[in-house]
């Protein structure tokens, strides 16, 4: 059982440069997120969906956009990638309406630098 | 507003020393706070939950965490610290609203000195 897998692991970009970021799971889960993680500011939300087909703004979507067609995928592009991009990314993922604790699965992390 | 605040971004202790991690929340409704931990260079996994069911919350590696309704606190705590759990430690509230986001804190790095 492979929970949540991120893809790739590192990458290197340069300025104005796009890239996609993938994330798998194969839990079932309903709900998805991704998230960057930089320090001295915890996890910061950017983008989540809430089942197949929907997307939706979290705390600092500007730069990214998502897209969910299945539901174990949830993509995380940077159109013309930026240095203050550079980040780790988490995805992440939670069972539906119905699971009240809302315990969320995370991915290893993709690390990205954009000089 | 649902969020967090941790304080302390480092936190250093000896091994076998009591690990206190402070959590405190703001929250107009009952939350629903989580306790994950990051070891280097991989993801948050779950520590531990608190649901309503019981104000004190036990977790995996020795870890438990109290809930305080009258101080907003859930304080993160281990008896004996062991070199292992160094790492990092989030506290975080689910929103009960709007795709129930999970929002984070900070962060604490807990050294462990042998």
């Amino acid at each position: 059982n492979a929970g949540v897998t991120q893809t790739p692991k590192f990458r290197v970009l340069k300025t104005g440069q796009s890239m996609t970021l993938l994330c798998a799971q194969d839990m079932n889960h309903e709900y998805m997120y991704w998230y960057r993680q930089d320090p001295g500011m915890g996890l910061r939300l950017i983008h989540y969906s809430v089942g197949e087909g929907t997307t939706a703004k979290g705390e600092v979507p500007d730069g990214y956009n998502v897209s969910r067609l299945k539901k174990q995928n949830f993509l995380l592009g940077l159109e013309s990638a930026a240095p203050s991009q550079t980040s780790v990314y988490f995805c992440a993922s939670r069972r539906g309406q119905g699971e009240n604790t809302g315990e969320l699965f995370f991915g290893e992390g993709s690390r990205l630098t954009v000089l | 507003a649902q969020s967090v605040t941790q304080l302390g971004s480092h936190v250093s202790v000896s091994e076998g020393a009591l690990v206190l991690l402070r959590c405190n929340y703001s929250s107009s409704v009952p939350p629903y706070l989580f306790w994950y931990v990051q070891y280097p260079n991989q993801g948050l996994q779950l520590l531990l939950k608190y649901t309503s069911a019981a104000t004190l919350v036990k977790g995996i590696n020795g870890f438990e965490a109290e809930f305080k309704k009258s101080e907003t606190s859930f304080h993160l705590t281990k008896p004996s610290a062991h070199m292992s759990d160094a790492a990092e430690y989030f506290c975080a509230v689910r929103k009960n609203t709007g795709g129930f986001k999970t929002i984070f804190g900070a962060g604490t790095r807990l050294f462990v000195k042998a």
